[in-house]
């Protein structure tokens, strides 16, 4: 069982709805990651919130917007999605970023996505 | 910007037959981690190196950090079915103060029986 919890673990949504994915930890990590994941690609990196802040956006468009209401919970809101950002969406957890070497990552199971 | 590249990005071999997959980065790295995805599944954390030209081993895998930090390896002596997955390097970078970790390509690794 993994310890970083992801739900929904399927989702399906239109061009103009608005959904969340929704991931949770208790392993007092203080740093959260998402991830995005084609089919037979790498997982490449979107947001990290570091002790509850924004620290990085990989030029991220702003159709995700992240969110981290507490240290155990992030958000990943998505609006007015578009078909090619179907894709399973990782959520991943670690000790704080700012020691080199100290980061290893524990991954949820992922929420699968698919836009029409 | 930073790239991981890894080779082969498929591998078949026949169970009992060892498996290498070799990661390359663009620019030098503080550390580099291997994680395994099985199919389905998600990334799980296999190892951690950290300095220059260590080697680590777990069982049958044993894992290489280059002399300049810039590459790695992986090797599975006489692989098994459970081998089977994607095994993904991921390099640390450091950006403005935060660390991240970019994957590599990866390499799928199909276990014949």
């Amino acid at each position: 069982d993994t310890e970083v919890t992801q739900t929904p673990k399927h989702l399906v949504m239109g061009m103009t709805n608005k959904k969340s994915l929704k991931c949770e930890q208790h392993m007092g990590h203080r740093a959260m990651y998402w991830y995005k994941q084609k089919a037979k690609k790498p997982p490449e990196l979107m947001f990290v919130y570091s002790y509850e802040k924004l620290s990085i956006n990989e030029s991220v468009p702003s159709r995700f917007s992240p969110e981290c209401p507490n240290s155990s919970l992030l958000n990943l809101h998505l609006h007015a999605l578009q078909p090619e950002d179907s894709a399973l969406y990782l959520c991943a957890s670690s000790r704080p970023t700012t020691v080199a070497g100290a980061n290893v990552l524990t991954f949820g199971a992922g929420s699968r996505l698919t836009v029409l | 910007g930073q790239q991981v590249m890894q080779i082969p990005q498929y591998q078949h071999v026949q169970e009992g037959e060892d498996f290498t997959t070799y990661c390359n980065s663009s620019t030098t790295l503080s550390n580099i981690q291997w994680y395994k995805q099985r199919p389905g599944g998600h990334p799980v954390f296999l190892i951690q190196l950290v300095k220059s030209g260590e080697v680590k081993k777990q069982k049958r895998l044993t894992f290489q950090f280059g002399e300049a930090k810039k590459n790695s390896s992986l090797h599975i002596t006489a692989t098994q079915t459970t081998d089977v997955g994607t095994y993904f390097c991921a390099g640390e970078h450091r950006d403005s103060g935060t660390y991240k970790y970019i994957f590599g390509t990866g390499t799928r690794l199909k276990v014949l029986a």
